[in-house]
């Protein structure tokens, strides 16, 4: 059965970098879709973006400018890089897996991992 | 971007309570619906997807209806482990959205 684990540092200061990668396990990242959503504390989702395993991507419109998200099929993982980084981007991101289609419903998610920026 | 509205926000319920969720979408959506469980701590659990679709392994007392721009979620009969957060997601185009999501209390 097929598993998520996102990884990254868990605190970013302001301006820099957010890295995030997810790692999957339990089977084989080719021919599916993976998206990035994160989850500010206490407040609801947001998408992110998604990768396919050939790299086709889109971004949310809102984050598109800050956004890239890359995948590595040796690795069998895929990476979110999140560039100018403020207070608003404090979140709990989860990396998910795309049932089949590019539009489609997240059938597998990883535990999430929560990033801080800091001043 | 399309606008997902969820109602009620908090929802007082008891066990064996029948309970129904409803989300509207801001433009028709047709069924790409997903609907989503999420406890303290947790990620989201695949519930629903193309609006009335189960997802396998989810208690049959769950359902989804709807089409176009107005859906629900009904849980027939509250069990102790459905106290959690539910969040319905729009794929039809992205990006995809979330509403706010409905929280279910004990009463």
């Amino acid at each position: 059965q097929v598993q998520l684990q996102e990884s990254g540092p868990g605190l970013v200061k302001s301006s820099e970098t957010l890295s995030l990668t997810c790692s999957v396990s339990g089977g084989s990242i080719s021919n599916d879709y993976w998206s990035w959503i994160r989850q500010p504390p206490g407040k609801g989702l947001e998408w992110i973006g998604y990768i396919y395993y050939s790299g086709t991507t889109n971004y949310n419109p809102s984050l598109k400018s800050r956004v890239t998200i890359s995948v590595d099929t040796s690795k069998i993982q895929f990476s979110l890089k999140l560039r100018s980084v403020t207070a608003a981007d404090t979140a709990v991101y989860y990396c998910a897996r795309h049932r089949y289609y590019d539009n489609d419903a997240f059938d597998i998610w990883g535990q999430g991992t929560m990033v801080t920026v800091s001043s | 971007d399309i606008q997902m509205t969820q109602s009620p926000y908090t929802l007082s319920v008891s066990v064996g309570d029948r309970v129904t969720i409803t989300c509207r979408a801001s433009q028709s959506i047709t069924n790409w619906l997903a609907w989503y469980q999420q406890k303290p701590g947790k990620a989201p659990k695949l519930l629903i997807f193309k609006a009335s679709s189960l997802e396998s392994g989810v208690p049959s007392r769950f359902s989804g209806s709807g089409s176009g721009t107005e859906f629900t979620l009904t849980i027939s009969s509250l069990q102790p482990d459905d106290f959690a957060t539910y969040y319905c997601q729009q794929y039809n185009n992205p990006p995809y959205t979330f509403g706010q999501g409905t929280k279910l209390e004990i009463k």
